[in-house]
C-alpha cells in the first residue's frame, strides 16, 4: 500500500541554519504531496503542497519539490528561526478518498 | 471560533468505559476524518465519511465506531475504553476544491 517515510528527529539547529527534511513516498498513481506543520499543543496545519511531478510548494520560507524520479518531497529552509520548531508531517493523499496518508513526523528544535 | 472543532479537549477514563469525542465544522465540506496520533507513528487514520450516508473504515477501526449524524458532525466512539487507545485524536475536513485537510485542535485521551 501506499506509505510516507521521513528523517528521524529529533533535528535540532541554531537559528540561521539550513534545514532539510526528507521525506520519500511509495505509491500507485499520481498522488498530491502534503507538508503539514504541528507547533506546540496545537492542530495540524497546512504548510504546502504540490499537485503533479516538478511542481515546487512554498510558504513561509519553506520549500519542497515534488520529485516523481526519486519519489521525494524534501522540505527546505534557507535560514530557520526559533518560531519554527515544531514537528513537521510529510503527507500524500489518496486522490479518490482524499484520505491522506501520513509519515511519522519529524521534530525541529531551533536554538538562538 | 475555530472552523473544526473537537470536545472534550482533554478526557481520563478508566479501562472498559464508553467514550464519545465530538467534532463540529463550520466549512461545509462532505468528507471528514478521524485520526490518531501516536509518538513516532504519525497520524494513523480510522475512519472516513464522505456525507451522512456514507462511513468508511480507516486502517486502524477495530475498537472504535463512528456517527455522522449531519454534515457539520462525526463523533468518534469507544464502545469499551482499553489502555492502547491511550493517544492525541485529531478531526479534519476536507476541501473539494484544494484537497487540503483541516483539523481540529485535537483531543487528548488517556485510558487508565
Amino acid at each position: 500500500g501506499d506509505s510516507v517515510t521521513q528523517m528521524e528527529g529529533p533535528v535540532t539547529l541554531s537559528e540561521e541554519a539550513c534545514l532539510t527534511i526528507n521525506c520519500t513516498y511509495t505509491a500507485t498513481g499520481y498522488p498530491s504531496l502534503f507538508w503539514y506543520v504541528q507547533y506546540p499543543g496545537e492542530g495540524l496545519q497546512l504548510l504546502l503542497k504540490a499537485t503533479k511531478a516538478d511542481d515546487k510548494g512554498s510558504n513561509k520560507g519553506f520549500e519542497a519539490t515534488y520529485r516523481k524520479e526519486t519519489t521525494s518531497f524534501h522540505l527546505e529552509k534557507g535560514s530557520v528561526q526559533v518560531s519554527d520548531s515544531a514537528v513537521y508531517f510529510c503527507a500524500l493523499s489518496d486522490n479518490n478518498t482524499g484520505k491522506l496518508i501520513f509519515g511519522q513526523g519529524t521534530t525541529l528544535q531551533v536554538k538562538p | 471560533d475555530a472552523d473544526v472543532t473537537q470536545t472534550p479537549r482533554n478526557r481520563i477514563t478508566k479501562t472498559g468505559k464508553r467514550i464519545m469525542l465530538e467534532c463540529s465544522q463550520t466549512k461545509g465540506h462532505d468528507r471528514m476524518y478521524w485520526y490518531r496520533q501516536d509518538p513516532g507513528l504519525g497520524l494513523r487514520l480510522i475512519y472516513y465519511s464522505f456525507d451522512v450516508k456514507d462511513i468508511n473504515k480507516g486502517e486502524i477501526s477495530d475498537g472504535y465506531s463512528v456517527s455522522r449524524q449531519a454534515q457539520a458532525k462525526f463523533s468518534l466512539s469507544l464502545e469499551s475504553a482499553i489502555p492502547n487507545q491511550t493517544a492525541l485524536y485529531f478531526c479534519a475536513t476536507r476541501s473539494a476544491n484544494t484537497g487540503e485537510l483541516f483539523f481540529g485542535e485535537g483531543s487528548r485521551l488517556t485510558v487508565l
